[in-house]
Formats: structure tokens, C-alpha cells, sequence
């Protein structure tokens, strides 16, 4: 079956310390992204990729880096200069910028 | 104003009754529409798209869109107590960026 499969499900961070949060796909699609939601509130979005090795900062990439090595693979490192990073992160796919995005089960971060 | 706007709720619905779900979107260049169910910790679902103007079923939901005055709805006819959940409404700005709500939050009370 096609999806969207983000790593891992719970995350600890200590603090200064960078963690990444994996996210891997097998539906052919050209588009990644990145969210963030914090309770209570919509998503928001931290960065975005329309194709390998390119990828564009959202409205919150403060403290987040990416890499599009692969079509299948987005990973976001959460780095330590991302003071408030305890939330839960979602990861998206979409065919086009127009089409619908499908999303991963999400990875909940928190700080130890 | 918020660029894409719902009622926070909760809306409570009978069951077996119609739901109704209202979005309104500020960008009048937007192009595409998307209504997601989100069950509490779980990620969001895709339930409709909707691209031009007028109605969209897909069994039990209907999506409407009127560009004219920016808004788009969602109803649920014979609500189930499973279509408890929060409904986000997303809005494509047309460069791969959606707008989202921050969600209406929908209880079917048996």
C-alpha cells in the first residue's frame, strides 16, 4: 500500500541537542512538506520541497533545516537554536502544488 | 483578518441530523479547496476537494463553493457519532502553499 511513513512516532529532546524526524513516502510524488500544529490551533507550515535537491523556506522554518536528497525522503532536524519545539509534526506529500496533500501519522516532540 | 477563517465550536449535532461546516478565505486568486477531518492525536484526512464553484458529493458529505463571496462549506447528512472530530479547511494560495483553518471542532451527540 501507498503512504507517508514518519519516524519516530514519540521524540525526546535534551536541550542543545539537535534531533531529525524522518519521513519517507512511496506514492510518487513530487512535492514534500513540512507542519507543525500546536494545540488547539491549525498547522503551520515550517518548510516545503516541489523537487529533489530544492526546497523553500514556510512561514516558521526559525530553528529547522531540511534536505531533499531522494523523491522519497524529507527529513527535518529540529535544531537547538528552536527554543519551543514541543509540538506535534506532520509531514505531507502531494502530486502538484494544486492537489490535495496526504499525510503521515505525525511524530509528537518534547523536551526532556 | 485571518487568511482563512471557522467557527473554533464545538458544533453539536443530533445524530442522524445535518451537520454544517463554514470556511471563509481573504486570497479572492485562490484556486483549490480542501476540507480534512482530524480525530483527536491523530494527523488529518483528506475528506473533499473542490475546484470550482457549485456542489461536490461524495457519499454522506457535499462540499459547496462559492468564489464570489470566498466561502466554502462542508455538510455531513446522517451524522454518525464517528464523525466527531475536528474539520480543518484548507485553501491553496496556488504556489504549493495552503492555508489552513485553525479547525471547527464537531460533536454527534447520540
Amino acid at each position: 500500500d501507498g503512504g507517508i511513513t514518519q519516524s519516530p512516532k514519540y521524540l525526546f529532546r535534551k536541550e542543545g541537542q539537535n534531533v531529525t524526524l524522518s519521513c519517507e513516502q512511496n506514492l510518487n510524488h513530487d512535492a514534500m512538506y513540512w507542519y507543525r500544529q500546536d494545540p488547539g490551533q491549525g498547522l503551520r507550515l515550517i518548510y516545503y520541497s516541489q523537487i529533489v535537491n530544492d526546497f523553500q523556506k514556510g512561514d516558521i522554518a526559525e530553528g529547522y533545516s531540511v534536505s531533499r536528497e531522494k523523491k522519497e525522503s524529507f527529513p527535518l532536524t529540529v535544531t537547538s537554536a528552536q527554543k519551543n519545539p514541543t509540538a506535534f509534526y506532520l509531514c505531507a506529500s502531494s502530486m502538484e502544488g494544486n492537489q490535495p496533500q496526504h499525510f503521515g501519522d505525525g511524530t509528537r516532540l518534547s523536551i526532556l | 483578518q485571518k487568511e482563512v477563517e471557522q467557527n473554533s465550536g464545538p458544533l453539536s449535532v443530533p445524530e442522524g441530523a445535518i451537520a454544517s461546516l463554514n470556511c471563509t478565505y481573504s486570497d479572492r486568486v485562490s484556486q483549490s479547496f480542501f476540507w480534512y477531518r482530524q480525530y483527536s492525536g491523530k494527523s488529518p484526512e483528506l475528506i473533499m476537494s473542490i475546484y470550482s464553484n457549485g456542489d461536490k458529493e461524495d457519499g454522506r458529505f457535499t462540499a459547496q463553493l462559492n468564489k464570489a463571496s470566498q466561502y466554502v462549506s462542508l455538510l455531513i447528512r446522517d451524522s454518525q457519532p464517528s464523525d466527531s472530530a475536528t474539520y480543518l479547511c484548507a485553501v491553496n494560495r496556488g504556489n504549493y502553499q495552503l492555508i489552513w483553518g485553525a479547525g471547527t471542532k464537531l460533536i454527534i451527540k447520540p
